[in-house]
């Protein structure tokens, strides 16, 4: 069966860097985009960008330029999100999710979460 | 940015209730428009996507309906797994953007 695995719960400092990783089984890796939407504490979902599988080219939401970096491992069907220079306000629960290349499909897997803390 | 706004953000109800929750965009979308639900501590779960269509293993007391900018999402007959916070969400251009969550509460 399809899913996506996350690493656990982080706790940082302001101004350090996170690593999250999300691990995909049961499915062609490569034949599916990797999104990453995050959650911060009792508040709705926003999409944060995505990472082409095939190709390893990501894209960025904009309000988070310059400090997240999408990676992919393949060999072990693992995307990764990396954010660095961390602030209080990105404290949310991290979410990857899978999308098919079909324009306007929905996001039909999630992983189960990460929670990032970022608190001095 | 498409923004997408949610009505109500909030409702009670009870077990055998039918409910309605709407989905308005700021611009057409045409039919590109997916329903999700949230459970606390869990993550999203797809009911509905491409407005109407019900993904597979999603109860049929679950029903979208919509086009263009004005979109609902119905649950006919609400069970007691039910109770959760429902979003919409556009794929008809980046950013994907959620409405803020619809909270139907006992």
């Amino acid at each position: 069966q399809v899913q996506l695995v996350q690493s656990g719960s982080e706790l940082k400092k302001p101004g350090a860097s996170v690593k999250v990783s999300c691990k995909a089984s049961g499915y062609t890796f490569t034949d599916y985009a990797v999104n990453w939407v995050r959650q911060a504490p009792g508040q709705g979902l926003e999409w944060v960008g995505w990472i082409n599988t095939n190709t390893g080219k990501p894209t960025y939401a904009q309000d988070f330029t310059g400090r997240l970096v999408f990676s992919l491992d393949t060999s072990v069907s693992t995307a990764y999100l990396q954010i660095s220079s961390l602030k209080a306000e990105d404290t949310a629960v991290y979410y990857c999710a899978r999308v098919t290349d079909r324009y306007g499909d929905p996001f039909d897997y999630w992983g189960q979460g990460t929670l990032v803390t970022v608190s001095s | 940015d498409i923004q997408m706004t949610q009505s109500p953000s909030s409702l009670s109800a009870s077990v055998g209730d039918r409910v309605t929750i709407t989905c308005l965009a700021s611009q057409s979308i045409i039919s590109y428009l997916n329903w999700y639900q949230q459970k606390p501590g869990r993550a999203p779960k797809v009911l509905i996507y491409f407005a109407s269509r019900l993904q597979s293993g999603v109860p049929s007391r679950f029903s979208g309906s919509g086009s263009g900018t004005d979109f609902t999402l119905t649950i006919s007959s609400l069970h007691p797994d039910d109770f959760a916070t429902y979003y919409c969400q556009q794929s008809y251009s980046t950013p994907p953007t959620f409405g803020q969550g619809t909270k139907v509460e006992i």
